[in-house]
């Protein structure tokens, strides 16, 4: 597509039931990022993948957050037993950036709209 | 540390006024910088963004934003604010090594008619 797209942009769930964002990012980006953004705050890094290697998982807040990406393209963020303080704007990013001094990386972030996850 | 600090958490001008929002970062070599731009229930767009070159950069909307080495800050002008420039403003900085982002906490832009 011609932009990063998430689904849903909206989702409502009780608490302790588990949740999954998807991320379909811009065809031919091999770097794809997730953020949370709680309200009012700034961005808080959640996870990093890079083509085939290993994801930066360092900012996952808990082991109730998981994320895979499949073929290098489509992106899962799983939550599960979701609590009230996961209550966020989850956002999707990707880009063409690759580690390092690596030229020509124009490195800019493409985002989505966003997935709103409230838990009750 | 590694930050970007955005001082400012809320700026209210009026329309026709100037505008500029202070970004500084802390890194050891200079970075790639970056302004999004970030409306109530959207994604960040990107307004404007600092490789390398000319320090003075032009961005969409009529925004440009000056790189100043010394000072290590980014930020952001706009000679004559419109009302729909009113959202929220992130910089952010790539370290280039390494994988992440860092992102301002914010500055959230009102104008006034």
């Amino acid at each position: 597509g011609a932009g990063v797209s998430q689904s849903p942009s909206n989702k409502v769930t009780e608490k302790g039931k588990d949740v999954e964002l998807r991320c379909d990012p811009i065809s031919g980006h091999t770097a794809l990022y997730w953020y949370r953004q709680s309200l009012g705050q700034g961005l808080e890094f959640l996870i990093y993948f890079q083509g085939n290697s290993a994801p930066d998982k360092s900012g996952l807040p808990s082991d109730r957050f998981s994320a895979e990406r499949t073929g290098g393209s489509v992106s899962t963020l799983t939550i599960q037993r979701t609590q009230q303080e996961d209550s966020a704007v989850y956002l999707c990013a990707s880009s063409h950036r690759t580690s390092g001094y690596v030229l020509p990386n124009t490195g800019e972030l493409f985002f989505g709209e966003g997935s709103r996850l409230t838990v009750l | 540390a590694q930050s970007v600090t955005q001082p400012d958490i809320h700026i209210t001008v009026s329309e026709g006024a100037s505008l500029e929002l202070r970004c500084n970062y802390s890194y050891g070599a200079t970075p790639y910088l970056f302004w999004y731009v970030q409306s109530p229930g959207q994604g960040l767009q990107l307004l404007l963004k600092y490789f390398s070159g000319d320090t003075l950069v032009q961005g969409i909307k009529g925004f440009e934003a000056e790189f100043k080495r010394s000072q290590s800050s980014f930020n952001l002008r706009k000679p004559s604010v419109h009302w729909s420039d009113a959202a929220e403003y992130f910089c952010a900085v790539d370290p280039i090594t390494g994988n992440q982002f860092y992102f301002g906490t914010g500055t959230s832009l009102t104008v006034i008619p």
